[in-house]
């Protein structure tokens, strides 16, 4: 059974540019979880989706952030005009059901702006 | 807000000494609470957790973890280190009957010398 697939694993952009982050969750999984860490930070949640619904994106800033997650394919999240500041570790995780106790994390995809 | 720390931002051990690792949440509520590593280069695995019942968990390599819940607290231990568990460790929470968003630590960095 895979685990959390997230690509690419690193991601360099110039300012201004857009950034896509995919992450395919564990098979079965249909509940999606985006953390965000910056340099010496923990993971700070941003949204958490299910197929074809946003439920829960208190986290998302609210310029320039979108994420989906489509009813076929991975979860996108978004992020356009990329500023310096956006440069972090960005974190899929995956559960079965949204009061799921456990969550499975993929490997991250580090983005670079440069 | 909720919110996770983690006294320790970096601790250096000896090979074979104890460790503990503090972690506190700040909520009055029922919470799940759990221990996740990062080693070099790898994504977050989950070490240990706590849903109810006997507050002294076991999870995997040799950890354990004792939630005290007059102190909000969910310290990590483990007897004798190894220098494989060099690593960054988080602490977090997720809110009992919540969207299911984990709430982080800071994290702590452990660096095992051999």
């Amino acid at each position: 059974n895979a685990g959390v697939m997230q690509n690419p694993r690193h991601l360099v952009r110039r300012r201004g540019q857009e950034a896509r982050l995919r992450c395919s969750p564990m098979k079965g999984h249909s509940h999606v979880y985006w953390y965000r860490q910056l340099p010496e930070e923990g993971l700070k949640f941003m949204v958490y989706l299910q197929k074809e619904n946003i439920i829960d994106e208190s986290g998302m800033p609210k310029e320039r952030f979108s994420a989906e997650f489509p009813k076929e394919g991975p979860s996108i999240l978004r992020i356009q005009q990329v500023v310096r500041g956006d440069s972090a570790a960005y974190f899929c995780a995956s559960s079965p059901t949204g009061d799921s106790y456990e969550q499975y994390f993929g490997p991250g995809t580090r983005l670079t702006v440069t | 807000a909720q919110s996770v720390s983690q006294h320790n931002h970096h601790v250096i051990l000896s090979e074979a000494a104890s460790l503990e690792l503090g972690c506190n949440y700040s909520y009055g509520g029922t919470v799940n609470l759990f221990w996740y590593v990062q080693y070099p280069g790898q994504h977050l695995q989950l070490l240990l957790k706590y849903f109810s019942g006997d507050p002294l968990v076991k999870g995997i390599k040799g950890f354990e973890a004792e939630f005290i819940k007059s102190k909000f607290s969910f310290n990590l231990r483990k007897p004798s280190v190894q220098w494989s568990d060099t690593a960054e460790y988080f602490c977090a929470v997720k809110i009992w009957g919540s969207q299911g968003n984990l709430i982080f630590g800071k994290g702590t960095k452990l660096s095992v010398k051999p």
